[in-house]
């Protein structure tokens, strides 16, 4: 499959443990976003990463929420002590080298859907 | 303002109908605006997109209209069926060096037979 990889689909975490959400990107992108959805809401920009790099991480939470796309292996979004508020889908996209002026398209993966009891 | 606005919020359309949704933004720097689809318990994806130099865009039954001075944009999906039922998403992109993109809240269209 050459998509974007998104694992866990689905998690499960008590208030206060930590969550951690893996992507890999489709081959040949160096680009990962993440986003995260609220039911009947919009995707929201979480952070923007390249290899080793964090490009934007404007919308990312100050506290509990960190990112990282090491040289090897998947992207990762981590949150530690979870709470109810946390509950969401969290979708991450990967894209070519380059602008949005060039094409635009962010590729998603089927996204991560954390809920927190 | 880096915000995109989506209306409606959600759609009921007849088979063989037009489903029309759109959006606006404030931001003047935004120079590229794709629509992505999203069917449940999938991840969004590209349907079409448009540049600010063209003023319509028009791909099978989708077609994206856009006016610059008004800073608005719409999909009309022509002859909707019932497999466009879907969560759509309208979005603007930075002219930055990479692709940030600012969605919509999305709008949840339902055709119905």
């Amino acid at each position: 499959n050459a998509g974007v990889m998104q694992n866990p689909r689905h998690l499960v975490r008590r208030r206060g443990q930590e969550a951690r959400l893996r992507c890999s990107p489709m081959k040949g992108h160096s680009h990962v976003y993440w986003y995260r959805q609220l039911p009947e809401e919009g995707l929201k920009f979480m952070v923007y990463l390249q290899k080793e790099n964090i490009i934007d991480e404007s919308g990312m939470p100050k506290e509990r929420f960190s990112a990282e796309f090491p040289k090897e292996g998947p992207s990762i979004l981590r949150i530690q002590q979870v709470v109810r508020g946390d509950s969401a889908a969290y979708f991450c996209a990967s894209s070519l080298a380059g602008s949005a002026a060039n094409t635009g398209e962010l590729f998603f993966g089927e996204g991560s859907r954390l809920t927190v009891l | 303002q880096q915000q995109v606005k989506q209306s409606p919020q959600s759609l009921i359309v007849q088979k063989g109908g037009i489903s029309i949704i759109n959006c606006a933004y404030e931001n003047t720097a935004f120079d590229y605006f794709p629509w992505y689809q999203q069917f449940p318990g999938k991840g969004p994806a590209l349907l079409i997109a448009i540049r600010p130099d063209v003023s319509e865009k028009k791909e099978g039954r989708f077609t994206i209209s856009f006016n610059k001075s008004a800073k608005q944009f719409s999909l009309h999906i022509m002859d909707s069926q019932p497999g466009d039922s879907a969560t759509y998403f309208c979005a603007a992109s930075i002219r930055t060096s990479y692709d940030k993109v600012i969605f919509g809240p999305g709008t949840s269209l339902s055709v119905i037979p």
